[in-house]
């Protein structure tokens, strides 16, 4: 099993819908969680962190299930500009080095 | 210093060539990693440094693979005798101490096209 995994995508979404991503974790013990985003041929930048219970910010969701081990994304009334692929990601190694996921693709359209 | 600097943005190469990419960290930040991201892939780790010392290194790191950063400040990633296989965009972080991911800070990378 993949340390990390996420449904690749692409998913295509009209402008102001609500979209969720999920992603799966193998190693139960992490403590700490990330969405990044990653517009295409740029670098990865961190969108959100997820601690314990999740969080939010503006149109951004962020929530962590341990049971399951999954922590999901949602964002609210899509824009045009959030297309972009959004990557899962998790400490690794000692918290050392950073683990992602293949990232899940949105593409917003009017 | 505005963030982590990488260069060459781009590099065509031939197989069987030597290529070397330079990373520039964020001044204050003393770990760098090294990652490779392939098409449809998310970044996977390479290397890291704690100053000047490589404390990890990845088995996706080859033999003709080695990163070095000899002050402790800027590092260097050199592949050698490039196959069809390396192309990949080559990104850099700096992070100023372990556990500190929200400091965690990617370059822009370095995009290998091995022909």
């Amino acid at each position: 099993r993949k340390e990390v995994e996420q449904d690749p995508g692409p998913f295509n979404v009209p402008e102001g819908a609500t979209v969720a991503f999920n992603c799966t974790y193998s190693n139960s013990a992490s403590q700490s969680f990330f969405w990044y985003r990653q517009d295409c041929r740029k670098e990865p930048k961190l969108l959100m962190s997820v601690y314990s219970s999740g969080n939010e910010d503006g149109r951004f969701t962020a929530q962590l299930n341990r049971a399951s081990q999954y922590i999901s994304l949602l964002i609210r009334d899509s824009k045009l500009s959030d297309s972009a692929t959004y990557l899962c990601v998790v400490p690794t190694g000692g918290g050392n080095k950073l683990t992602f996921g293949t990232g899940t693709q949105l593409k917003v359209e009017l | 210093d505005t963030g982590v600097s990488q260069d060459p943005r781009h590099k065509i190469t031939k197989r069987g060539q030597n290529v070397t990419f330079r990373c520039d960290p964020i001044s204050e930040h003393n770990r760098l990693y090294w990652y490779r991201q392939t098409l449809g892939q998310g970044p996977e780790f390479l290397t890291y440094f704690q100053n000047e010392a490589q404390l990890e290194k990845s088995r996706l790191l080859s033999d003709r693979f080695s990163a070095e950063r000899p002050k402790g400040s800027f590092s260097t990633l050199e592949i050698q005798r490039t196959e069809q296989g390396d192309s990949a965009m080559y990104l850099c972080a700096s992070s100023p101490e372990q556990g500190d991911f929200r400091g965690y800070t990617f370059g822009s990378g370095t995009r290998l096209t091995v022909v």
